[in-house]
């Protein structure tokens, strides 16, 4: 199965940038997601990457995918209080998604 | 467009009861998905619909749980008899046949089994 891990808390001051981490076992996966999840509400796809890239830029959004140490993270520039949520990591096989536990963010003033 | 709808947002049942939940996925797209969520963990795959055929049920626990999606668009899942480790979120989410798999996700119905 694929096997997906994250640190389950992450604190941020409003302003700075967050890191969020995943590691995964199966490589054979062909997208790579990360979602974020607001309390009472569904998941939201924030952004995604095709596992032949490296990094993929999208506005305050980066995301880094290291193949060889099956690493995936997301960056989020100038943390805002609207950020604070649960963000997953998730990695796709036919048509199916694996998720990982994730990753509560607080950012706090 | 309307996004993924689902029915009931919240239930409380006591064990041994039944339970149903309803979506309506997002127009025209022909596959539909239902997830459990359960406290502190990533949602877990229980079935997978292509149109109003199973794609993929094997993590559904059979005994307990049942899907439909008779004309390929709503979908009913249900749980007879519940039982306690049953209390979760049940998500359910559709995708339109696109390469990179987006799934857009409903709101959810929180299941409380007393």
């Amino acid at each position: 199965g694929e096997d997906v891990e994250q640190s389950l808390f992450l604190s941020v001051r409003e302003g700075d940038s967050s890191v969020i981490n995943c590691t995964y076992t199966d490589s054979s996966s062909t997208y790579l997601y990360w979602y974020k999840q607001e309390p009472g509400a569904g998941l939201q796809l924030l952004t995604y990457i095709f596992s032949n890239m490296d990094m993929k830029q999208d506005q305050r959004l980066t995301v880094l995918l290291n193949k060889k140490d099956k690493h995936l993270s997301l960056r989020i520039a100038d943390t805002q209080t609207g950020d604070s949520a649960i963000y997953f990591c998730a990695l796709s096989r036919d048509y199916k998604l694996s998720f990982g536990a994730g990753t509560t963010v607080t950012v706090r003033a | 467009e309307a996004g993924v709808a689902q029915s009931p947002r919240y239930k409380i049942i006591e064990k041994r009861q039944s339970v149903a939940f309803w979506c309506n996925p997002i127009s025209g797209h022909a596959t539909l998905y239902w997830y459990q969520q359960i406290l502190g963990q990533g949602p877990k795959l229980l079935i997978q619909f292509q149109n109003n055929g199973v794609v993929d049920d094997s993590q559904l626990p059979k005994d307990r749980f049942s899907a439909e999606r008779l004309k390929g668009v709503d979908s009913t899942l249900k749980i007879q008899p519940a039982k306690l480790e049953d209390s979760a979120v049940y998500l359910c989410a559709s995708s339109p046949r696109s390469s990179y798999n987006e799934q857009f996700f409903g709101p959810g119905t929180r299941l409380t089994v007393l």
